[in-house]
C-alpha cells in the first residue's frame, strides 16, 4: 500500500524560505519509472502543480515558479524535500505530494492528506 | 489563455448523467494528449479517477466504478469526463490534467452539484 505524508513548518513569514518534506511508504524512488510530485491548492482554489522528481533524479518544475523552487530526493530515507524561496501571502495554501509512476500512465494516483502552509507576518 | 478550461459549475440530478469537460488551449490538439481526472471532496485530498488517451488506451484509477468514464470531443478540442447514474456522494470538484512541454498542468476545475 503506498502512502505519502507531508511535513513542514505551518507558518512561514514574507520573504522566508519554506522547506516541505514528503516521507513515503510501499514504494522506493530508486524503482524505475517512479516519481514524486508537489502540488498546492489555496484556500476556495484549484489545484496548481509544482514539482515532480524521478527516479533517475530528472526533475521538472512549473514555468512560472522554477526560479523559486528546488526539488530533492534521499532515497534512503524514503523523503522528498521541496524548497520555496522568497514567500508570499499568497503562497498561503494546502501543499500536496503525490505518487507517479509510468505504468500509470504517470497519473498522480496516490495523495497525501496536505499540510496547510500560512504566510503571513 | 489557460492551457486547460473547465466549467466552475454543473448540476445535475440523481440517477441522471453529468458530462464534465475540459478544453484544451487553441492549438493544442485533444487527439495527442492523454486527460486525467481527479474528484476532490470537501477536505479532503483528490483522489485519481482515470485517465483517457483513446477507447484503446484508457485507465481507471483503482477501485473506481465504471460508471465514471472518459472520452473526447474533437470536434470541441476537448476531454470528457462522463458520470452515469449520479448519486449524492459524487458531489465534488472535479479537476482534469495534462503534461504539457513536460510540465503538468491542471484545470480550473468544475463544482458538480447533485440534486
Amino acid at each position: 500500500q503506498i502512502t505519502l505524508k507531508e511535513s513542514g513548518p505551518t507558518l512561514v513569514k514574507p520573504t522566508q524560505t519554506l522547506t516541505l518534506t514528503c516521507t513515503f511508504s510501499g514504494f522506493s524512488l530508486r524503482t524505475s519509472g517512479v516519481g514524486v510530485g508537489w502540488v498546492r491548492q489555496p484556500p476556495g482554489k484549484a489545484l496548481e502543480w509544482l514539482s515532480l522528481i524521478y527516479w533517475d533524479d530528472d526533475k521538472r518544475y512549473s514555468p512560472s515558479l522554477e526560479s523559486r523552487l528546488t526539488i530533492t530526493k534521499d532515497t534512503s530515507k524514503n523523503q522528498v524535500v521541496l524548497t520555496m524561496t522568497n514567500m508570499d501571502p499568497l503562497d498561503t495554501a494546502t501543499y500536496y505530494c503525490t505518487h507517479t509512476a509510468a505504468y500509470g500512465e504517470y497519473a498522480f494516483d496516490v495523495w497525501g492528506q496536505g499540510t496547510m502552509v500560512i504566510v503571513s507576518s | 489563455q489557460a492551457v486547460l478550461t473547465q466549467p466552475s459549475s454543473l448540476s445535475a440530478s440523481p440517477g441522471a448523467s453529468a458530462s464534465l469537460t475540459c478544453t484544451l488551449r487553441s492549438g493544442i490538439n485533444v487527439g495527442t494528449y492523454r486527460i486525467y481526472w481527479y474528484q476532490q471532496k470537501a477536505g479532503s485530498p483528490p483522489q485519481y479517477l482515470l485517465t483517457y488517451m483513446s477507447d484503446s488506451n484508457k485507465q481507471q484509477g483503482s477501485g473506481v466504478p465504471s460508471r465514471f468514464s472518459g472520452s473526447k470531443d474533437a470536434s470541441a478540442n476537448a476531454g470528457i469526463l462522463l458520470i452515469s447514474g449520479l448519486q449524492s456522494e459524487d458531489e465534488a470538484d472535479y479537476y482534469c490534467m495534462t503534461w504539457h512541454n513536460s510540465a503538468s498542468v491542471f484545470g480550473g476545475g468544475t463544482k458538480l452539484t447533485v440534486l
